[in-house]
């Protein structure tokens, strides 16, 4: 398996524009992470999905914010509209989850530059 | 409130001495310590992990000392090398790993 994928792997945009992000978990993985990396905040959860069902999305920083898993084997962070405080890396993770602790993969992240 | 506190920020290490870093958690219901490595560029990864019925796990050079009763864990590594010059960062989850709590991080620099 290639791992958790992301794209793009770098994104720049201005303030104001729609920002989409998005993430191929692992085959077989029923849970999926959103992180963000900055160097203020460290490495945040902003929210996780299992059997493709958000479950706590308490880490969105707010309403621009929103996240999507149409399919086992796609999810996207979208933020709309951007600014510059937004900033950051962006990790996607997974695991697979049934009823014990199993190794979270991660992404190699999207740096995002909000100009 | 931090729910997992992380130090030292940053650790110099000469090549085959010992890497130390400690991590302090609050929330008793955490059941799962792992520490990630994560090189510039990458995502974390995961290095070793430990469950809050063993007070000590080694996997090689690397060992995750537990202490239930004072809430605090730590890794250690031996014989360091340059090669593990890297961001470490200690976690706390509940339920599922991928759920974590995450430590500030500490960077770690091996001279050769």
């Amino acid at each position: 398996d290639a791992g958790v994928i992301q794209s793009p792997r770098h994104e720049v945009t201005e303030m104001g524009q729609e920002v989409t992000l998005r993430c191929k978990p692992i085959s077989g993985h029923n849970s999926l992470f959103w992180y963000r990396q900055t160097m203020m905040r460290g490495l945040e959860l902003l929210i996780y999905f299992n059997n493709n069902v958000p479950i706590d999305d308490s880490g969105m920083p707010e309403d621009r914010f929103s996240a999507k898993m149409p399919n086992a084997s796609f999810s996207t962070l979208k933020i709309q509209p951007s600014e510059p405080r937004d900033s950051a890396v962006y990790f996607c993770a997974s695991t697979y989850f049934g009823g014990g602790h199993t190794e979270a993969f991660f992404g190699q992240g999207t740096r995002l530059t909000v100009v | 409130q931090q729910q997992v506190k992380q130090s030292p920020q940053s650790l110099i290490v000469q090549k085959g001495g010992i890497s130390i870093i400690n991590c302090a958690y609050e929330n008793t219901a955490f059941d799962y310590f792992p520490w990630y490595q994560q090189f510039p560029g990458k995502g974390p990864a995961l290095l070793i992990a430990i469950r809050p019925d063993v007070s000590e796990k080694k996997e090689g050079r690397f060992t995750i000392s537990f202490n239930k009763s004072a809430k605090q864990f730590s890794l250690h590594i031996m014989d360091s090398q340059p090669g593990d010059s890297a961001t470490y960062f200690c976690a706390a989850s509940t339920g599922n790993a991928g759920k974590s709590t995450f430590g500030d991080g500490t960077t770690l620099t091996v001279k050769p």
